[in-house]
């Protein structure tokens, strides 16, 4: 089976402009998670959709961020403006089921750098 | 407040050599532990977990990590290192008191450099 795919791999932009990443999950994974690495720290969780429902966003910084997965299918994690602390790996995982003990499958990462 | 703590940023070792990579742990109740691998211009990689049952839990690519309850520790080990085991290894638990999430807690992360 396909894997989670991130576009872009890697995308730079000036500070105060917009970025679109977008998460394809695999096929039939409800939930769908957005994850991000601040360079040299741990990995922290951002979002959580079931389908197409937020379930959790307890994580995502401020409002500049927004996420939205229409549809119950791909996802896509928008930043507008952009800050220069925005800059990172951004992450996106899926999983089939709801349990502790499920494996995440994460995908490649998108790297985000803002000058 | 629960957490993970990988405390070698980079763990050097030669080709051959046993590796142990540490993790340690703080969550209320029993823990879900979870250890996954990135290798350079790839995404996390699962690599194995710990749910419940024998403390030493076998993984991908001839890894394995040992549970430790009372030391709260799960470090990674592998009895003969590859050169292409140099990789960035990352401890996880799952967040206990996240509710239906079932999101994880990273650590930050432990380079492992294997020279040949």
């Amino acid at each position: 089976e396909a894997g989670v795919t991130q576009f872009p791999s890697h995308s730079v932009i000036e500070k105060g402009q917009t970025v679109t990443l977008r998460c394809d999950p695999i096929s039939g994974h409800d939930n769908l998670y957005w994850y991000r690495r601040v360079m040299g720290k741990e990995i922290k969780f951002l979002l959580h959709f079931v389908k197409e429902s937020k379930q959790d966003e307890s994580g995502m910084p401020n409002n500049r961020f927004l996420a939205e997965r229409t549809g119950g299918t791909y996802s896509t994690l928008k930043v507008q403006p952009a800050e220069l602390e925005d800059s990172g790996v951004y992450f996106c995982a899926s999983s089939q089921q709801l349990s502790g003990a499920n494996v995440l499958t994460f995908g490649a990462g998108s790297r985000l750098t803002v000058l | 407040a629960q957490s993970v703590a990988q405390p070698e940023d980079q763990v050097n070792v030669a080709e051959g050599n046993p590796l142990t990579v540490k993790c340690t742990y703080s969550v209320s109740g029993n823990p879900y532990l979870f250890w996954y691998v990135q290798y350079p211009n790839r995404g996390l990689q699962f690599l194995l977990k710990y749910i419940t049952g024998d403390n030493l839990v076998k993984g991908s690519y001839g890894f394995e990590a040992e549970f430790n309850k009372s030391q709260t520790s799960f470090h990674l080990k592998k009895p003969s290192a590859l050169v292409s085991d140099s990789a960035l290894y990352f401890c996880a638990v799952r967040d206990m008191d996240g509710g239906a999430t079932n999101k994880l807690i990273f650590g930050t992360g432990t380079l492992l450099a294997v020279q040949p």
